[in-house]
């Protein structure tokens, strides 16, 4: 099993739909969390942290169950410019040193 | 601010060569990690580095290695390269070693990569 799934996606979506992802984690341990997106052929980039309470950032809603081991993130109002790949991430910090766990990735592609 | 800085950003190289990867930190950020991103995957963690010293590795074998400088810029070097070693190579760094990552207070900020193709 591995440690971080995502549905790979794609996922086709209109401009201004709303869009959901999930992830799910092996590791009852994993200490932090967080949305990173990737561009085509670009370094991932920190979209947002996902906090056990929920958080919000603009258009864009992280939620984190700890119980489940699962995390979401939904992005409201889609833009073109949202098209990329979304990489559900979690942070084991242990032994002193810090280890980001990815996911694959789901590919999102906003059409006008 | 410059961002992480890597070099070279393209390379081709042939199955038993070697190649050496450079990335240089955020002004102020001690700790350097590498992480190797093949196609279609997420990045894997290969190795974390902080005040030159190796602080974490990955699963990967002993033709991966590193070394962080005292200006805390670093080196990847591959030995024997494979053509599974093909991959978009990322060079993160991140202000402190003694904590979690989390927003704002520890992020870690990836370079634009060096893409590795092995033929």
């Amino acid at each position: 099993r591995k440690e971080v799934e995502q549905d790979p996606g794609p996922f086709n979506v209109p401009e201004g739909a709303t869009v959901a992802f999930n992830c799910t984690y092996s590791n009852s341990a994993s200490q932090s969390f967080f949305w990173y997106r990737q561009d085509c052929r670009k370094e991932p980039k920190l979209l947002m942290s996902v906090y056990s309470s929920g958080n919000e950032d603009g258009r864009f809603t992280a939620q984190l169950n700890r119980a489940s081991q699962y995390i979401s993130l939904l992005i409201r109002d889609s833009k073109l410019s949202d098209s990329a790949t979304y990489l559900c991430v979690v942070n084991m910090f242990s032994g002193g040193y810090n280890k980001l766990i990815f996911g694959a990735g789901t590919r999102l592609a906003v059409h006008p | 601010d410059a961002g992480v800085t890597q070099s070279p950003t393209h390379l081709i190289k042939t199955r038993g060569q070697h190649v050496t990867l450079r990335c240089s930190p955020i002004s102020g950020h001690k700790s350097v990690s590498w992480y190797q991103q093949v196609l279609g995957q997420g990045p894997q963690f290969i190795f974390q580095y902080y005040e030159k010293e190796e602080r974490g590795r990955g699963n990967f074998p002993d033709r991966f290695s590193a070394r962080q400088f005292p200006n805390y810029s670093s080196e990847l070097n591959v030995n024997a390269l494979l053509l599974g070693d093909s991959a978009l190579y990322l060079c993160a760094s991140s202000r402190r070693l003694d904590q979690a990552l989390q927003s704002g207070a520890n992020v870690l900020t990836f370079g634009a990569g060096s893409r590795l193709t092995v033929l």
